[in-house]
């Protein structure tokens, strides 16, 4: 039973925006939406992370909808650097992550 | 500051041989967790501690025991390895576990273990 859906794969040219759609039409009222990102052979790195309101950090923007059943990571000016998998993820009860499968971003130079 | 750190980074075993991976965290993290990783999947949450003194079963936790050994460290132990249990493992930490910026969690850089 999935808890998030993500496009498997996507690319962005380099120094152009990015958004990234997530799927999590089970979400609950308490349910954090937390969007890791994962370089090749590293652990998850934190990027961001919402409730209901849309939320602003130096790596990216979280844009979450009224009936928050999704989500958009939006990256404003993708460089090499951000090619990495990135997972969105709920946050229920007790810390417990659910991540899914995640997008594959490649950044075209 | 190091962060999250495992050991080792990389193990092979043979079926039925046991083995303990390490996790330890120098930011003073009440909750800690072990996640695996299978090829091309997300992390499924093995177990998690809330706080020292407690642990807690995950998604998938059958196969697997842990321990809290103080607040800064948390082992994951295969007592009858499988192949199964081939995977990358990661350990993780957080302030908390409610809240909001307090449940972030800050991720080791994984064991890679074969079970042949």
């Amino acid at each position: 039973d999935a808890k998030t859906t993500q496009p498997n794969s996507m690319e962005s040219n380099e120094e152009e925006p990015v958004h990234l759609p997530c799927n999590h039409s089970t979400i609950s009222g308490t349910d954090y939406i937390h969007w890791y990102r994962q370089l090749p052979s590293q652990g998850p790195e934190y990027v961001i992370h919402g409730l209901t309101s849309n939320v602003n950090n130096r790596m990216a923007s979280l844009a979450i909808a009224e009936d928050r059943k999704s989500s958009t990571l939006i990256l404003h000016r993708a460089t090499l650097r951000d090619a990495a998998v990135y997972y969105c993820i709920l946050r229920v009860a007790g810390n417990q992550f659910y991540f899914g499968t995640g997008t594959s971003l490649t950044v075209i130079p | 500051n190091a962060g999250v750190t495992q050991t080792p980074k990389f193990q092979v075993l043979k079926t039925g041989q046991s083995m303990t991976l390490q996790c330890a965290q120098d930011m003073n993290h009440n909750s800690m967790y072990w996640y695996r990783q299978d090829p091309g999947m997300g992390l499924r949450l093995i177990y998690y501690s809330a706080s020292e003194g407690t642990t807690d079963k995950g998604e998938v936790p059958n196969g697997y025991n842990v321990s809290r050994l103080n607040k800064r460290e948390f082992s994951l132990r295969l007592e009858s390895a499988a192949p199964s249990q081939t995977s990358v493992y990661f350990c993780a930490s957080s302030k908390g576990t409610s809240g909001s910026s307090w449940a972030t969690q800050y991720f080791g850089p994984g064991t890679r273990l074969t079970v042949l």
